[in-house]
């Protein structure tokens, strides 16, 4: 079966530190694509992140990064600088190429003390 | 905003009762995507399609059914609804499901659901 993992349900850390979602996932496929999306108060699912399994390098979108261990089957997001605005629930979710649906994890809510 | 828009933005509606959702994918979109939001069973993809036709079907009942239409617009279709329906249903559009390159999906706001 595929499947996501995020291990950690909740999250918090100070305003302007730096925090890390955990992700794992499970899929035979050698052939997929990785995210992370947010989920703020509003209920709107916004993607932050994404990642092609055959590239090595790893993503980065301004304050947002990902350490992707392929082999460990391990996808993790970091925050740098955290801001207010960050506090949401954060899903990792695949696609397999081919079969574009996603498969998301349980979430991680994470919250930013001020 | 995605650029995906969804109607209603909230529904409450009683057992038994029969209720439509809309969606409209991103201009240029031509594939669109169902999923359930509960929160038992979290995010769960329900139905794919792409420019008209059904391509891809997950953990979708068989009281539920949708459609895409030719102006790409998509309607899910809930019948017979039970307490169990109550969740967030979302729509998300993507280009296409083409090789070799990652199709994102972008999410519409979502349409709540009550069942009473």
């Amino acid at each position: 079966a595929q499947t996501v993992t995020q291990s950690q349900p909740e999250m918090s850390v100070q305003e302007a530190e730096t925090v890390t979602l955990s992700c794992t996932y499970d899929t035979s496929e050698s052939d997929y694509y990785l995210f992370w999306y947010k989920q703020p108060p509003s209920r709107q699912m916004i993607l932050v992140i994404r990642q092609e399994a055959y590239k090595q390098q790893n993503a980065t979108e301004n304050r947002f990064s990902v350490n992707f261990q392929k082999a460990a089957k391990s996808f993790s997001l970091k925050i740098s600088d955290s801001q207010l605005g960050d506090a949401a629930m954060y899903f990792c979710a695949y696609s397999i190429q081919g079969a574009q649906k996603l498969v998301f994890g349980q979430g991680t809510r994470l919250t930013i003390n001020p | 905003d995605s650029g995906v828009t969804q109607t209603p933005k909230h529904l409450i509606t009683a057992t038994g009762q029969r209720v439509t959702l809309r969606c409209s994918p991103r201009s240029g979109d031509l594939s669109v995507y169902w999923y359930q939001q509960s929160l038992d069973q979290g995010l769960q993809f329900l139905i794919q399609y792409y420019n008209g036709e059904e391509r891809a079907k997950g953990n979708i009942l068989e009281r539920f059914s949708a459609q895409q239409f030719p102006d790409l617009h998509s309607e899910l279709n809930l019948s017979s609804l039970e307490l169990g329906d109550s969740a967030l249903y979302f729509c998300a559009s993507s280009v296409h499901p083409s090789g070799g390159s990652i199709d994102t999906q972008y999410f519409g706001p979502g349409t709540r659901l009550t069942v009473l």
